[in-house]
């Protein structure tokens, strides 16, 4: 079956440091994943977009890494703020603008 | 980016009710829109596809009759929660998208529905 896994442990790390967050999937072939963040009773607000024959994008202090092989991506926030704490989700396209989501990690930046 | 508008954030209703939710399209015309449902600490699930003009997709296990969909302008969609039961209780967002191509997906700030 499809799945879309995230780490569902809250990740802790102190402000300054980098942090990684990991989005595994099977059974899809998607053509792009997106990272979302969602903050406690609001929508999800869309961050980044990386295409499969794209292996990194940058956006700001944001990288996203897409491994196809692997079916993987990974999500960096570097020189982290405890303003970044939030949820962030993987999301898969499906086709259209059907969107699959992840769980979502739980990020907690300390000060 | 585009702006999605999502109407009530908030919304308490007795057993047996109806709930109606809105999601507007703002400052572009979305021919499809999205309706998700997500429980605390889960992620969001896709309950189904709203098309203008015409029927509403919806997922596996959602029950249509449950949740009225109508699409009826390029910049409203309208989900009705009927005969409202204390496990509808939940977090209901939508999405649209813009364009004809495959872009990010923007979001309206979501309804947290309580039935009691």
């Amino acid at each position: 079956s499809q799945k879309i896994e995230q780490n569902s442990e809250a990740l802790n790390i102190q402000e300054g440091k980098t942090a990684t967050l990991t989005c595994n999937y099977t059974n899809y072939s998607p053509a792009y994943l997106q990272w979302y963040r969602q903050d406690p009773g609001r929508g999800p607000v869309f961050l980044l977009l990386i295409r499969e024959n794209e292996k990194e994008k940058r956006k700001e202090r944001l990288k996203v890494t897409f491994d196809t092989t692997l079916k993987q991506s990974l999500f960096h926030i570097t020189a982290s703020q405890p303003a970044d704490s939030a949820t962030y989700l993987c999301a898969l396209h499906t086709g259209g603008f059907k969107t699959i989501f992840g769980a979502g990690t739980r990020l907690f930046v300390k000060a | 980016g585009a702006v999605v508008s999502q109407h009530p954030s908030r919304v308490i209703c007795k057993s047996g009710t109806s709930v109606k939710i809105e999601c507007r399209s703002l400052d572009f015309q979305a021919t499809t829109m999205f309706w998700y449902r997500q429980f605390p600490k889960q992620s969001l699930m896709l309950m189904a596809t709203s098309n203008e003009g015409s029927k509403a997709t919806y997922e596996q296990g959602v029950e249509k009759d449950k949740f009225l969909i109508n699409h009826a302008s390029l910049t409203l969609s309208t989900l009705t929660v009927t005969s409202a039961h204390p496990e509808d209780s939940s977090f209901y967002i939508c999405s649209a998208g813009q364009g004809n191509m495959n872009t990010e997906a923007f979001f309206g700030q979501g309804t947290r529905l309580t039935v009691v």
